[in-house]
């Protein structure tokens, strides 16, 4: 089925630092997308991606569309404590949207 | 509108018991997903809904599990003889047709199967 690897599985990072964070897949990708989930809640989106090559910025968070189409990265540029959390990739092979497995991200004051 | 809402939050059973969960989808949404989220992993999907239609499902969806979504609204998820590999959270999420990748989920609910 659709694989979705996400690198790094999790990340400890200083306040103030800045992240980045990927995704591949094994096959091609007409979108992507980019989800937040904090502890006991649903995922929120973040960052919509529909063409190859596209940047996308949402205040401190860039993502960009690849041109292979099979990868994507987020970028959140002077982390702060209320960017703790899980961090997923996402896309839609058919019908419906697959996740990567996430990237923890914990940023220490 | 408030979102989409998910009842009951949090759900302990015993291996073998009957569970129902029910899903609010934000009102103007025709399309209503159900996901399984377990610990360390992305959600994944189970089914999803376009109006009442019911138009795909998962093979992760056994026959234990059945989903309606009878007039077009609220859905019910509903897990027969539960297991302890039932354990997860669900989640719920809802789109208009217009609007297709913009999810919006809910807060879940969380199964603990004893």
């Amino acid at each position: 089925g659709q694989q979705l690897n996400q690198s790094p599985q999790s990340m400890f990072i200083q306040e103030g630092e800045d992240v980045s964070m990927n995704c591949t897949s094994s096959s091609i990708f007409n979108t992507w997308l980019w989800y937040k989930q904090d502890p006991g809640e649903g995922p929120v989106l973040l960052i919509a991606l529909y063409k190859a090559g596209e940047l996308t910025s949402n205040g401190r968070l860039t993502a960009q569309f690849g041109i292979t189409r099979k990868d994507s990265f987020l970028n959140i540029s002077a982390s702060i404590p209320s960017d703790v959390g899980i961090y997923f990739c996402a896309g839609p092979p058919d019908n419906d949207m697959r996740f990567g497995a996430g990237t923890r991200l914990t940023v220490k004051p | 509108d408030t979102g989409v809402s998910q009842d009951p939050r949090h759900k302990i059973t015993k291996r073998g018991q009957n569970v129902t969960f029910r899903c609010d989808p934000i009102s103007e949404h025709n399309r209503l997903y159900w996901y399984r989220q377990t610990l360390g992993q992305g959600p994944e999907f189970l089914t999803y809904f376009q109006n009442e239609a019911q138009l795909e499902k998962s093979r992760l969806l056994s026959d234990r599990f059945s989903a309606e979504r009878p007039k077009g609204s609220f859905s019910t998820l509903e897990i027969q003889r539960t297991e302890q590999g039932d354990s997860a959270m669900y989640l719920c999420a809802s789109t208009q047709d217009i609007d297709w990748y913009g999810y919006t989920f809910g807060s879940g609910t969380r199964l603990t199967v004893v």
